[in-house]
């Protein structure tokens, strides 16, 4: 079953802070984190694994909560290069060949 | 490297006609998927591969087939295309399965529209 994310879209000022949030149904094993820009390809950004470690990747971090099946990424100090469709990717075993996406979350920032 | 890379980038076709996406990747990669998106449907994953010679169904595999000859390579077949399947095709590879480090790499999509 497909993740939910939540918002649909965003629209930020330069240097606001954003949190886009990924929930299952299903017990997780893995969330994978992509951004798409209009017209390419996603792009990988994070995963997180079952343990609720928090990772971090320059000025855009997430979560995983277990006990909640949900993934949160969040976006601080916003730049114009941080726009685009943020997808998660949810597996649910150690032995996952396949990940189910969500319907993705559109972040605009704006000048 | 050139990593994931798909032919052709855009294709038009009539209702009923067939043809043939191609994947290929560079990187020694065991696993190999074929994903449509469509606007507002994120990532619907159509067949996978977990190595040469191997396909397998994901959630929405009517209307398409898929080959697997040499590990670079992974085939995504329309036999009779419908205006149902105009979307964009994205080809993704990973080295091992989901569930550990690894991650899914994609190529540059294709855009398909059928008349």
């Amino acid at each position: 079953q497909q993740p939910v994310q939540s918002p649909q879209a965003v629209i930020l000022r330069e240097g606001e802070d954003a949190v886009i949030n990924c929930s299952s149904s299903k017990a997780l094993y893995s969330v994978h984190w992509y951004r798409q820009k209009h017209g390419e390809a996603p792009v990988f950004l994070m995963i997180l694994l079952k343990g609720g470690e928090q990772k971090g990747h320059e000025k855009i971090s997430a979560s995983f909560n277990e006990k909640k099946q949900q993934s949160s990424l969040y976006l601080t100090a916003s730049q114009l290069s941080y726009s685009g469709t943020y997808f998660c990717g949810t597996g649910t075993g150690a032995g996952s060949y396949q990940l189910t996406f969500g319907k993705g979350t559109k972040l605009s920032v704006i000048p | 490297n050139a990593g994931v890379t798909q032919t052709p980038k855009f294709r038009v076709l009539k209702t009923g006609q067939s043809m043939t996406l191609l994947c290929a990747q560079d990187m020694n990669h065991e696993y190999m998927y074929w994903y449509r998106q469509d606007p507002g449907m994120g990532l619907r994953l159509i067949h996978y591969s977990v190595g040469e010679g191997t396909t397998a169904k994901g959630e929405v595999p009517d209307g398409y087939n898929v080959s697997r000859l040499k590990k670079q390579n992974f085939l995504l077949g329309l036999e009779s295309a419908a205006p149902s399947q105009t979307s964009v095709y994205f080809c993704a590879s990973s080295y091992s399965k989901v569930g550990t480090t690894d991650t899914q790499y994609f190529g540059p999509g294709t855009r398909l529209t059928v008349l």
